[in-house]
């Protein structure tokens, strides 16, 4: 399986500010993801990012909110925009893996605390 | 957007106890994963499931993949105290997208 760090791995911010997270692989892969967890809450998918493309977002999240670049095939980030209380979360990054590419490997998680 | 159903919510378990849960879904997936989370920790992907009534173990655990492609469960067999966690069912759709259950978090009896 792929090893996968992301920074921070925490953080407290302020309303109205950004915070960008950096998610790393040990391989180069094809699709990278970003994940969202609220507390208490299960994981919902934010985004699928692919290196050369603009990543493509699920419903209810938005480009100008979660901007996300992907500049090469081991690495993206994803920026939490104008936070508010509501953005604090966990976000997580993941990777394809296995056998046709067909399970996910997920980074430790960046926990987001916004005040 | 879809979500898995997955039961129960919480479970308690005393050591040695066999422990049992399950996902169902009203759309069909290709894949099944089940995954356990630890506090402050991403989720670790303990089992993955590709082909229906396909039953695989890994260690204490026991995960089958429903022959209607529709649910999933899986089973801890002697349950130890690290196996204290959260655990999720996940189904792989088009796309590569995951789709999560609610999760089951499993806590030691007082």
């Amino acid at each position: 399986s792929a090893v996968i760090s992301q920074k921070p791995s925490r953080d407290i911010c302020q309303r109205g500010t950004s915070l960008t997270i950096q998610c790393q692989v040990d391989s180069q892969v094809t699709m990278m993801f970003w994940y969202r967890q609220q507390p208490g809450q299960s994981l919902t998918l934010i985004a699928t990012a692919n290196q050369g493309s603009e990543a493509t977002y699920e419903s209810g999240f938005v480009i100008d909110k979660f901007p996300i670049s992907r500049p090469n095939l081991t690495f993206s980030t994803l920026t939490v925009s104008n936070m508010s209380p509501e953005d604090s979360s966990i976000y997580l990054c993941s990777v394809e893996g296995g056998r046709g590419a067909d399970t996910q490997y997920f980074g430790p998680g960046t926990r987001l605390t916004v005040l | 957007g879809q979500q898995l159903n997955q039961s129960p919510q919480s479970m308690f378990i005393q050591e040695g106890e066999d422990v049992s849960m399950n996902c169902t879904s009203s759309s069909i997936f290709n894949t099944w994963l089940w995954y356990k989370q630890d506090p402050g920790e991403g989720p670790v992907l303990l089992i993955a499931l590709y082909k229906a009534g396909e039953l695989t173990s890994n260690g204490r655990l026991t995960a089958q993949f429903g022959i209607t492609r529709k649910d999933s469960f899986l089973n801890i067999s002697a349950s130890i105290p690290s196996d204290v966690g959260i655990y999720f069912c996940a189904g792989l759709a088009a796309g590569n997208k995951l789709t999560f259950g609610g999760g089951t978090r499993v806590l030691v009896k007082p």
